[in-house]
């Protein structure tokens, strides 16, 4: 089983401000079949981004993913209040799919 | 528009039995893979296992292989989740999520039902 480890567990930044969140696999992620969530209070969560760096349906372009193979980041450029939530990365080119365990984005 | 609805919440004790749904509508259930994800509180999501209602194909994580049974039933647009004996530690969130191409495993969650919070005591 692929163990995704997320950092760092709680980001806390302005308005305006660049966040990069890291997601390191165990072991090479097939075809870097990695997504990005964001999941807000009392929410389902939402897909971000999917094969590491494709963005969404109606996703804002300030969300972009890279990497690829073992580490993988999400960055959001331009922080906005609207984006304080938990941000899970899951890998899907792998039996079973797992998710990390998550970072909090908080917005000062 | 795609839509998934889950049933209500439930309270049930230690040693009950349970079975949720998730209502699809907006595409063709029969042809798109569709799996549950558990949150147990104040936690992060896990993966349980995905089902593709054309031919009840079903994959488990092995975390949760014999411990629930997936089904759907395709002539009503819905899947489900089942326990034949509950205990404390189900108590959870529970979401169902519809894959993104049709007829692939190898892809991520793209729509979400409202989640469907199961308390176990």
């Amino acid at each position: 089983e692929i163990v995704l480890t997320q950092s760092p567990g709680t980001l806390s930044l302005s308005p305006g401000e660049r966040a990069t969140l890291s997601c390191r696999a165990s072991q090479s992620v097939n075809s870097n079949y990695l997504a990005w969530y964001q999941q807000k209070p009392g929410q389902a969560p939402r897909l971000l981004i999917y094969a590491a760096s494709s963005r969404a349906t109606g996703i804002p372009d300030r969300f972009s993913g890279s990497g690829s193979g073992t580490d993988f980041t999400l960055t959001i450029s331009r922080l906005e209040a609207e984006d304080s939530a938990v941000y899970y990365c899951q890998q899907y080119g792998n039996s079973p799919r797992t998710f990390g365990q998550g970072t909090k984005v908080e917005i000062k | 528009e795609v839509q998934l609805v889950q049933s209500g919440a439930e309270v049930k004790k230690p040693g009950e039995s349970l079975k949720i749904s998730c209502k699809g509508s907006g595409y063709n259930f029969n042809s798109y893979w569709i799996g549950w994800v558990r949150q147990m509180p104040g936690k992060g999501l896990e993966w349980m296992g995905i089902i593709y209602p054309g031919d009840s194909d079903t994959r488990y994580s092995p975390s949760f292989q014999g411990q629930v049974t997936i089904s759907a039933d395709k002539s009503i647009s819905t899947a489900y989740l089942q326990w034949s004996s509950l205990k404390a530690s189900d108590t959870a969130m529970y979401y169902c999520a519809k894959l993104t191409r049709e007829g692939s495993t190898w892809d991520p969650f793209e729509y979400w039902g409202q989640g469907t919070l199961v308390t176990v005591s």
